[in-house]
């Protein structure tokens, strides 16, 4: 079955970095685009970004205004999400997408001093 | 940016009850609406894809329709365990946006 497991999350000072991963198992990674979603405390669901399958084309949110890049590397099935210069409005739960079907658990970040 | 808003908000109904949830984009997405589940501090799970697909394992209770800019999710005899909020998602094109969300709650 589809598996996809978020890590790397955490408790991160502001104007930091942090880099999220996502392990892929159950389906061919290398096949399918994939996606970051967040969401805030008591908030909706936010797309944050996307990648193309073979990470050539890299989409994001107009919100994140460069300070968020998507990667994969499908020799090891795995999605990153480097976050830099980390605010605390970015505090959410991170998942991992491979849209429409699949979620990975969700992974915490907070953004405190 | 397409724009999804979903209404209503919030919805009580009563074990037993059907309802009808409704997503407008504010341009034509075609058929590439999803539509999510998500339960309070649980992960979302995917209910329905291309508008009106469901996904394997998910009970056909939940049905979808619509394509072009207005679509609905109608959940059939609810039961304690469909009482959650749900989203809409469109993946026609970049950047993908979700509704705001229905909460439904017993009454």
């Amino acid at each position: 079955q589809v598996q996809l497991v978020e890590s790397g999350g955490g408790v991160v000072q502001p104007a930091r970095s942090l880099r999220l991963s996502c392990a892929a198992s159950g389906f061919t990674f290398r096949s399918y685009p994939m996606h970051w979603v967040r969401q805030a405390p008591g908030k909706g669901l936010e797309w944050v970004a996307g990648i193309s399958y073979d990470g050539i084309n890299e989409y994001y949110a107009d919100s994140l205004k460069g300070r968020f890049t998507i990667s994969r590397d499908n020799s090891k099935n795995t999605l990153y999400l480097e976050m830099n210069s980390l605010r605390g409005d970015d505090t959410a739960v991170y998942y991992c997408a491979r849209v429409p079907s699949n979620w990975g658990q969700g992974i915490l970040v907070t953004v405190s001093s | 940016d397409i724009q999804m808003t979903q209404s209503p908000s919030s919805l009580s109904a009563s074990v037993g009850d059907r309802v009808t949830i409704t997503c407008r984009a504010s341009q034509g997405i075609s058929n590439y609406l999803a539509w999510v589940q998500q339960k309070p501090g649980k992960a979302p799970k995917s209910l329905i894809y291309g508008a009106s697909s469901l996904q394997s394992g998910v009970p056909s209770k939940f049905s979808g329709s619509g394509s072009g800019t207005d679509f609905t999710l109608t959940i059939s005899s609810l039961q304690p365990e469909d009482f959650a909020t749900y989203y809409c998602q469109q993946y026609n094109s970049y950047p993908y946006t979700f509704g705001q969300g229905t909460k439904l709650e017993i009454k």
